[in-house]
């Protein structure tokens, strides 16, 4: 089985950058894709977008394109999720997730909740 | 974008009873690329069914999904206390790949 170990909570103001992580262990890191999912607070799921960290392939959701940067270093079985100028409306808590190219999202990380406020 | 509309909003039940939740999709979806998951307070959500009626390894079998086109149906056959969580439709078989807006089975 796969874990998936997200670093902890963040506070930051507006106009921050921040980037957060999201490291794999159990299974081959360059065989799946990572997806990045948001929950705002109290809300539903909104998928961001996969990354492919053999070759750092992209596919973003168009609602997020511009907003955030996903890239991986597989060298250390570690995705990232950046944000160059945060905004209060980032708050929420992110998930990273194992897939593939067309595939559901079987394992999980265990979330790590963003706060901007000034 | 397909749009999931899931219904109804929460599910008022009691341990034993029987909850079917719904998903219906703007347009048909690609081979029945559907997925369930589930919520619980504080927690990351956990894969139950995947393409419309697949259980995820562990998922136990008092969990069914069916289902096709634009019209998918989660059904727990008796509800288990740990079982009152929020659910989620997901279709992943375009870009953007998107959720339903939840459905919350609550204790009545």
């Amino acid at each position: 089985d796969v874990q998936l170990e997200q670093s902890g909570a963040e506070v930051k103001k507006p106009g921050e950058s921040l980037t957060i992580s999201c490291q794999a262990s159990g299974d081959s890191f360059t065989t799946y894709w990572i997806a990045w999912v948001r929950q705002m607070p109290g809300k539903g799921l909104d998928w961001m977008g996969i990354i492919y960290p053999d070759d750092s392939d992209t596919r973003y959701n168009p609602s997020f394109q511009g907003q955030v940067t996903f890239s991986a270093d597989k060298s250390i079985n570690t995705a990232y999720l950046h944000w160059s100028s945060l905004k209060a409306s980032d708050t929420a808590i992110y998930y990273c997730a194992r897939t593939y190219l067309i595939h559901s999202f079987d394992f999980w990380g265990q979330g790590t909740m963003v706060t901007v406020s000034s | 974008e397909i749009v999931l509309t899931q219904s109804p909003g929460t599910l008022s039940l009691s341990p034993g009873e029987r909850a079917t939740l719904s998903c219906r999709a703007s347009q048909s979806l690609t081979s029945s690329f559907l997925a369930w998951y589930q919520q619980k307070p504080g927690q990351a959500p956990r894969l139950l069914i995947y393409g419309a009626s697949n259980r995820a390894t562990g998922i136990p079998d008092r969990f069914s999904g069916s289902g096709s086109g634009t019209d998918f149906t989660l059904t727990i056959s008796r509800l288990d206390p740990e079982d009152f969580a929020v659910y989620y439709c997901q279709q992943y078989g375009t870009s953007p790949r998107t959720f339903g807006q939840g459905t919350k089975v609550e204790i009545k």
